[in-house]
């Protein structure tokens, strides 16, 4: 009865590979978010979408692109991996129109 | 000046101690404001939201000083299980926006 919940938990690649992680929620919230946390523990948004529409676009690479194919599910996919990329990703899912957000376990990305 | 501001800490208090901690924004504008916790590895959680006559949650309480644009959060009796990291939000006029403090950590020696 997980309410939001990311695939994979760990995922460590190579750089210039392209990789997905993928986030369902099952509350029924119709906004959802990803967020990127650095090492140094900055939770910054990217990316948010209300009912598979994307609304919030923050300064994240065009390798970033999520894909949102029904309100429950958000997925992340990443081009050509950097170094830099190296970081835990955070999804979310907020009621229409609330701010209150419930987060996912986080998928910790390492980049080699 | 930064959108949101909070001191990193870390906090080192006493089992038992009152703690208190605020964050600072810089758009005065700005319209709603939450406390999260965050432990070591784990993701953020929901602690509080802040309303403007300040609230009480047990052992927790969140006040909003608008004249001064900060926010802040009291923990009283502390407990070694509220060791963790204390992210303020604040939600700009626009609405669409969160953003996130960097967060205060917290430690409650035994």
């Amino acid at each position: 009865d997980t309410a939001v919940s990311q695939t994979p938990k760990y995922l460590v690649t190579q750089m210039g590979n392209d990789k997905s992680i993928k986030c369902e929620q099952n509350l029924g919230h119709d906004t959802m978010y990803w967020y990127k946390q650095d090492s140094k523990k900055f939770l910054k948004i990217m990316f948010s979408y209300n009912n598979k529409e994307l609304i919030i676009n923050e300064t994240v690479p065009n390798r970033f692109s999520p894909k949102s194919p029904d309100k429950a599910h958000l997925n992340l996919h990443i081009n050509s991996l950097e170094l830099g990329d190296s970081a835990v990703y955070f999804c979310a899912s907020s009621r229409r129109g609330g701010h209150e957000q419930y987060f996912g376990p986080g998928t910790r990305l390492t980049v080699t | 000046r930064k959108e949101v501001e909070q001191d990193p800490g870390p906090f080192n208090v006493p089992e038992g101690a009152t703690v208190a901690f605020n964050c600072t924004y810089s758009n005065s504008a700005s319209q709603s404001f939450f406390w999260y916790r965050q432990d070591c590895r784990k993701e953020p959680k929901l602690l509080m939201s802040v309303y403007s006559s300040g609230n009480e949650d047990g052992r927790f309480t969140a006040q909003l000083n608008r004249a001064s644009q900060y926010i802040s959060l009291l923990i009283r009796d502390s407990k070694l299980s509220d060791s963790a990291t204390y992210l303020c939000v604040v939600i700009p006029p626009w609405g669409d926006k969160i953003i996130f403090g960097k967060g205060t950590r917290l430690h409650i020696l035994p």
